[in-house]
């Protein structure tokens, strides 16, 4: 299978933890995405990367959440201290933008870590 | 402020009949939208984009939708809905004039289609 792969699909933790999530995008995608995803909401954008540069940050992304592309590859996504509010799913989602570049390209999102905070 | 209007929680539709899913969008330029179904447990799928050109976009498993600059929508159609088309939908809009965002989809909360027998 050649698609977005996320390792785990489910974690549980207790409140105050650290969980790190692991996203391996489909190969040759030099864009990244992460978005998290709340019970009955569309995806909400976190961050964004192009090869290992951290291009874009959303508000959502507090001071106790990190990610890491570090060789231009695959990705990470640590959360520190975690709170109940932090249970969601966890997508990410890889694009190739062309030689064109520009943001018409399609976003392919892997299935997803869905994290439940104790 | 970029943002995606999906008005209906959730569509009835006979197995055979043709469906709508509605979605409202509001940038200040000209917009992408997108399209993504997601099955449970599982992530999203993508189904078709309207980047330019012609108003109706054709897509995957007999989808359809037809970009309205005036109206400012993009619904997503079928002529004849599957029991198996029973999902979650999601459109999204990126406005590639907005502070130079290369990322940024922003999302409909999502319409949940049920395809009855």
């Amino acid at each position: 299978d050649t698609g977005v792969s996320q390792n785990p699909r489910h974690k549980i933790t207790k409140r105050g933890q650290n969980v790190t999530f692991r996203c391996d995008p489909i190969s040759e995608h030099n864009r990244l995405y992460w978005y998290r995803q709340t019970l009955g909401q569309g995806p909400e954008f976190l961050t964004y990367f192009q090869n290992e540069a951290q291009l874009e940050k959303s508000r959502l992304l507090s001071d106790r959440f990190s990610a890491e592309r570090p060789k231009g590859s695959f990705s990470t996504l640590e959360i520190q201290r975690t709170e109940q509010g932090d249970s969601a799913m966890y997508l990410c989602a890889s694009s190739d933008p062309g030689l064109a570049g520009g943001s018409a390209d399609t976003q392919y999102f892997g299935p997803g870590t869905r994290l439940t905070v104790l | 402020a970029q943002s995606v209007a999906q008005p209906e929680d959730q569509v009835n539709v006979a197995e055979g009949n043709p469906l709508t899913v509605k979605c409202t969008y509001s940038v200040s330029g000209n917009p992408y939208l997108f399209w993504y179904v997601q099955y449970p447990n599982r992530g999203l799928q993508f189904l078709l984009k309207y980047i330019t050109g012609d108003n109706l976009v054709k897509g995957s498993y007999g989808f359809e939708a037809e970009f309205n600059k005036s109206q400012t929508s993009f619904h997503l159609k079928k002529p004849s809905a599957l029991v198996s088309d029973s999902a979650l939908y999601f459109c999204a809009v990126r406005d590639p004039n907005y502070g130079g965002s290369q990322g940024n989809l922003i999302f409909g909360k999502g319409t949940k289609l049920s395809v009855k027998p």
